[in-house]
């Protein structure tokens, strides 16, 4: 079964700083997707980026980037420029290719931007 | 534009009265998924619907049970709620086939207490 880690219960950003927020995951498959999901407080979950893996180049989305190193199994979110209202539960989450519809999660790093 | 849309934002049940829980989606999606998270903690699959067809994970508790009348709708029933069901219930779709089958739209949650 594959496994998400989240080894970042917590982090905090100064406002137009940068942060990475830290993901790796377990899996015997070689095809899958990666994404990364916020969930603002009170909010619904919404889709930041997400990471195909059988592409090499690392996804981008605005202020969102991705690390993507298969062969550590590691999948890094960067968000630049931090802004308040990237304030949120950060959400790393795997889904395999082939086999069925089920997102696997971590178990999330709460993003705090100080202003 | 409202896309999953969860009724009630907040249901209160007594311990052992069933309690349903509804869904709605505008998408016209395939998939609808019911997840459970509990207090900051990652969303766990329950079970999913893939049009008709039913997919139970296989350690959710009898003690839940899902309806699909029709693509629109999708219920979650539990049947004899216990303090530990109290939670968050996200309701998310998905196409079915297609490009976008993997991007998971959520609902903003039903938040679920148990007196």
């Amino acid at each position: 079964a594959q496994t998400v880690t989240q080894s970042q219960p917590e982090m905090s950003v100064q406002e137009a700083e940068t942060v990475t927020l830290s993901c790796t995951y377990d899996t015997s498959e070689s095809d899958y997707y990666l994404f990364w999901y916020k969930q603002p407080p009170s909010r619904q979950m919404i889709l930041v980026i997400r990471q195909e893996a059988y592409k090499q180049q690392n996804a981008t989305e605005n202020r969102f980037s991705v690390n993507f190193q298969k062969a550590a199994k590691s999948f890094s979110l960067k968000i630049s420029d931090s802004q308040l209202g990237d304030a949120a539960m950060y959400f790393c989450a795997y889904r395999s290719a082939e086999y069925g519809n089920k997102l696997v999660f971590g178990a999330g790093t709460i993003l705090r931007v100080k202003s | 534009d409202a896309m999953v849309i969860q009724n009630p934002r907040y249901q209160v049940t007594q311990f052992g009265k069933p309690v349903t829980l509804s869904c709605s989606q505008t998408l016209n999606h395939n998939v609808m998924y019911w997840y459970q998270q509990k207090s900051s903690q990652a969303p766990k699959l329950l079970f999913h619907y893939y049009d008709k067809d039913f997919n139970n994970e296989a350690d959710t508790p009898d003690n839940f049970q899902s309806r699909r009348p029709n693509t629109s709708f999708c219920f979650l029933d539990i049947r004899s709620p216990g303090l530990g069901d109290a939670a968050m219930y996200l309701c998310a779709t998905s196409r079915g086939s297609g490009v976008e089958i993997y991007e998971q739209y959520f609902g903003p949650g039903t938040r679920l207490t148990v007196t």
